[in-house]
Formats: C-alpha cells, sequence, structure tokens
C-alpha cells in the first residue's frame, strides 16, 4: 500500500461545480497535512493546511479523519482557474522530515 | 526578493561533469529540502537540512551531495549522473522542520542528463 494514496483523475468538470478530492494516508502515526497545487511545469504552491477542526478558506474546505486516516479537499463555484494538480501532503511522525507527496489529481474546469 | 529562488532554471550535463544547483531562502527559515520530481511520478523527498545539520538522507545515491553552509542557502552537488536522473530538482523551506509545517517552494531546476 502506497504511503498517500490519491485517485489521479483528472476530473473534467463545467465552470461553477462543486468537486471533491479525497486523499488516504498509512501511518496513523503522521503529524500535519496539507493540500498544494500544482500547474503545469510550475513548483508547487500550498493551497492550506489541514486541521482536524476541518478549515475553511473561501470556496476550498479542507477536512481531516484521522480515524479513516483520511484527508479531502472540497472546492466549490469552480473558476477556470482552478485547473491544476492538486497534491495531497502528509509529514510522517518525524514532522517535515519525513514529508511525503501524494501522486496528486488532475482537475479541468471548462466553460 | 522572492521568497525562495533556485538557479540555474534549466540545465543541461553529460554523465561525466560535475555541477552544482543552488537555492536561497529569503524567508527566515530554519529547514531546507531538496526533492525530485520525475514525470509521472511524485515528489520525492531527497534531503533535509535543519538548523543546518543534515537530518535525513532519504538514500539517494551518492552522485548527489547536497550542502547547506547556512540557513538560507543550499546546494546540491552533482556528479557522474545518470540519465535516469533527468527531472525537474525542487527547492523548500520551512519555518521548522520537526514540527512539520507548511513548505514553500521555489520555481525549480529542470535537469536534462546526456
Amino acid at each position: 500500500r502506497k504511503e498517500v494514496e490519491q485517485d489521479p483523475g483528472p476530473f473534467n468538470v463545467p465552470e461553477g461545480a462543486t468537486v471533491a478530492f479525497n486523499c488516504t494516508y498509512s501511518n496513523s502515526a503522521s503529524q500535519s497535512f496539507f493540500w498544494y497545487r500544482q500547474d503545469c511545469r510550475k513548483e508547487p504552491k500550498l493551497l492550506m493546511s489541514v486541521y482536524s477542526s476541518g478549515n475553511e478558506d473561501g470556496r476550498f474546505t479542507a477536512q481531516l479523519n484521522r480515524a479513516s486516516q483520511y484527508i479531502s479537499l472540497l472546492i466549490r463555484d469552480s473558476k477556470l482557474s482552478d485547473s491544476a494538480t492538486y497534491l495531497c501532503v502528509v509529514n510522517g511522525d518525524t514532522g517535515g522530515f519525513k514529508t511525503i507527496f501524494g501522486a496528486g489529481t488532475r482537475l479541468f474546469v471548462k466553460a | 526578493e522572492t521568497g525562495v529562488t533556485q538557479t540555474p532554471r534549466h540545465l543541461v550535463m553529460g554523465m561525466t561533469n560535475k555541477k552544482s544547483l543552488k537555492c536561497e531562502q529569503h524567508l527566515g527559515h530554519n529547514a531546507m529540502y531538496w526533492y525530485k520530481q520525475s514525470a509521472k511520478k511524485p515528489l520525492e523527498l531527497m534531503f533535509v537540512y535543519s538548523l543546518e545539520e543534515r537530518v535525513e538522507n532519504n538514500s539517494v545515491p551518492s552522485r548527489f551531495s547536497p550542502e547547506c553552509p547556512n540557513s538560507s542557502h543550499l546546494f546540491l552537488h552533482l556528479h557522474t549522473l545518470q540519465p535516469e536522473d533527468s527531472a525537474l530538482y525542487l527547492c523548500a523551506s520551512s519555518q521548522e522542520g520537526r514540527r512539520g509545517d507548511e513548505q514553500y517552494f521555489g520555481p525549480g531546476t529542470r535537469l536534462t542528463v546526456t
């Protein structure tokens, strides 16, 4: 089993749609969790941290379920500019010394 | 000044060459990282430096040699690379590595080994 697993997609959605991504992780001692986005041939950029209580930033909502060992990202009212690859990131029990990236989920938002 | 910078942005080298990649962070962070991103593969953590001390090697081949002279600068020295080492090499920094906090990436160096 991979340490961090994501559905590779691609997800093709129309503008204005709501789309959700899930990510599962294998190490129950993992400490911190993030979502990054990566545009084609660019570096990953931090989208948001994922907290146990869940957190929201505008159209984006992240949730953590420690019992089931998964995190999720919900994007509401999709924009064309949301088209990118979304990376799930999990830090192990040694924090940033063991950072594991998922392979990413590709999203295409179409007019 | 941009948060994390990397030079060069593109590099083509032969298998017998020696070259170095440079990373500089202007965020006042204490931890720096090297990652490798190959086509259609997830980012792989290669090296971590926290407070200028290398923390984890991740079994990277010895033809890759990191150097961190201070908390703002990180180098990756390359020698006798193989074609499969062609990839995007990304540098990142974070406030404090052990806490597993947010990492901020540079634009990367796209390396081609011929």
